[in-house]
């Protein structure tokens, strides 16, 4: 079974500065996906960034982006130029590749960020 | 945009009770999940469905069981509640299996037994 480890549960960091959100993960497959999802107060779970297993280039989305490490197991998360609205748990998920049976998503237990002003 | 509306933000039962948590989804999504958020723990999987009529037990099933009539609407049934049942709980959609798009959540239902 597949587990994902975030280390960090919590980070606060200054506004305007950079932060970088740690997460590992155990798998034995070759091909999945790797998630970091955003949980504000207001509690919906928000998609902030997906990455493919198969593609070597780290994926980017505006101020976040990822430091994908595939031999290392490795998927930490980088915000850029913090704001007050980035304050919430951020968690890191994990997801098979491929067809029926493999749509779960397996969570870490999530980090919470402080934006301090 | 997806919409996931879960039917109660917040919900307080008495133990023994039995308790539906409804769940409905408008983008038409064959894939839909139940979650349990505690402190911790992050999210675990209760129950997932990939079609009308079918269930799959996630991680953290015992004590729950599920119902989808319809492919809009996935409830999440506690038998007997208990008080540790006492949690956050979150609905998930995502479109047809194998296509690796991710899933849509609700706000979350925060359900107390007492």
């Amino acid at each position: 079974a597949q587990t994902v480890t975030q280390s960090q549960p919590e980070m606060s960091v200054q506004e305007a500065e950079t932060v970088t959100l740690s997460c590992t993960y155990d798998t034995s497959e070759s091909d999945y996906y790797l998630f970091w999802y955003k949980q504000p107060p207001s509690r919906q779970m928000i998609l902030v960034i997906r990455q493919e297993a198969y593609k070597q280039q780290n994926a980017t989305e505006n101020r976040f982006s990822v430091n994908f490490q595939k031999a290392a197991k490795s998927f930490s998360l980088k915000i850029s130029d913090s704001q007050l609205g980035d304050a919430a748990m951020y968690f890191c998920a994990y997801r098979s590749a491929g067809d029926f049976g493999n749509e779960k998503l397996t969570f870490g237990t999530g980090t919470r960020l402080t934006i301090i002003p | 945009d997806v919409k996931v509306t879960q039917s109660s933000r917040y919900l307080v039962k008495r133990t023994g009770e039995k308790v539906f948590l409804e769940c409905v989804q408008d983008m038409d999504h064959e894939n839909m999940f139940w979650y349990r958020q505690d402190p911790g723990l992050g999210l675990r999987l209760i129950y997932f469905s990939y079609d009308v009529k079918m269930k799959e037990k996630g991680d953290i099933p015992e004590g729950y069981s599920v119902s989808r009539e319809k492919k809009e609407r996935f409830s999440l049934i506690l038998e007997s509640a208990s008080t540790n049942q006492t949690s956050m709980y979150l609905c998930a959609s995502s479109p047809r299996r194998g296509v690796g798009k991710p899933q849509h959540f609700g706000d979350g239902t925060r359900l107390s037994i007492l």
